[in-house]
């Protein structure tokens, strides 16, 4: 296993213009996270899953974004009617805690996105 | 409001030097405090971390210290290499899942 791997690494779009990003988490992870980071500033969570359920949502999650986990595998992030301020890195994490796990995040490279 | 306060914001270090990362928080629910390592172009990954009731960890060159009662932490590289030249990023964890991470600090290491 690679580890978590996000796709597309870069993307460029217009204002307006709906996106989508790819996570494959590492096949034995149950949990599964996207978080934010702008320049300059540390990841800011965004939504969290466990298996395929949706447990949270960080008030950063305007209606326009939605994410899904199908099967508790990979999971998509949608950014519809992009805004410049949606321009950011959206980094993927994924853990599986158990017994004294301690469920530490392995992240993946991210995927940046530029909004014009 | 920012859970985890990050200073300096960036370090400059001579190599074989010691690289000094200080953090402090407030909430005393966090039970886990991790450092990650990020590259240009690459996500965090992690470097070390330690749970609040132990008072040091060391790994290698990279240690935590961890104060409880005064609610900060701090990550010490000692013999600092210019392959340490990153950003490193505290982190606290409570409720399981809930991670809130530093602002970074951007170190660079001169040979």
């Amino acid at each position: 296993d690679t580890g978590v791997s996000q796709d597309p690494r870069h993307k460029i779009t217009k204002r307006g213009q709906n996106v989508t990003f790819r996570c494959d988490p590492i096949s034995e992870h149950n949990r599964l996270y996207w978080y934010r980071q702008t320049l300059g500033q540390g990841p800011e969570f965004l939504t969290y899953f466990q298996n395929e359920a949706q447990l949270e949502k960080s008030r950063l999650l305007s209606d326009r974004f939605s994410a899904e986990r199908p099967k508790g595998s990979f999971s998509t992030l949608e950014i519809q009617r992009t805004e410049q301020g949606d321009s950011a890195m959206y980094l993927c994490a994924s853990s599986h805690r158990t017994g004294a796990n301690t469920g530490e995040l392995f992240f993946g490279e991210g995927s940046r996105l530029t909004v014009l | 409001q920012q859970q985890v306060k990050q200073s300096p914001q960036s370090l400059i270090v001579q190599k074989g030097g010691i690289s000094i990362i200080n953090c402090a928080y407030e909430n005393t629910a966090f039970d886990y405090f991790p450092w990650y390592q990020q590259f240009p172009g690459k996500g965090p990954a992690l470097l070390i971390a330690i749970r609040p009731d132990v008072s040091e960890k060391k790994e290698g060159r990279f240690t935590i210290s961890f104060n409880k009662s005064a609610k900060q932490f701090s990550l010490h590289i000692m013999d600092s290499q210019p392959g340490d030249s990153a950003t490193y990023f505290c982190a606290a964890r409570k409720d399981v899942n809930k991670f809130y991470f530093g602002s970074g600090t951007k170190l660079n290491v001169k040979p």
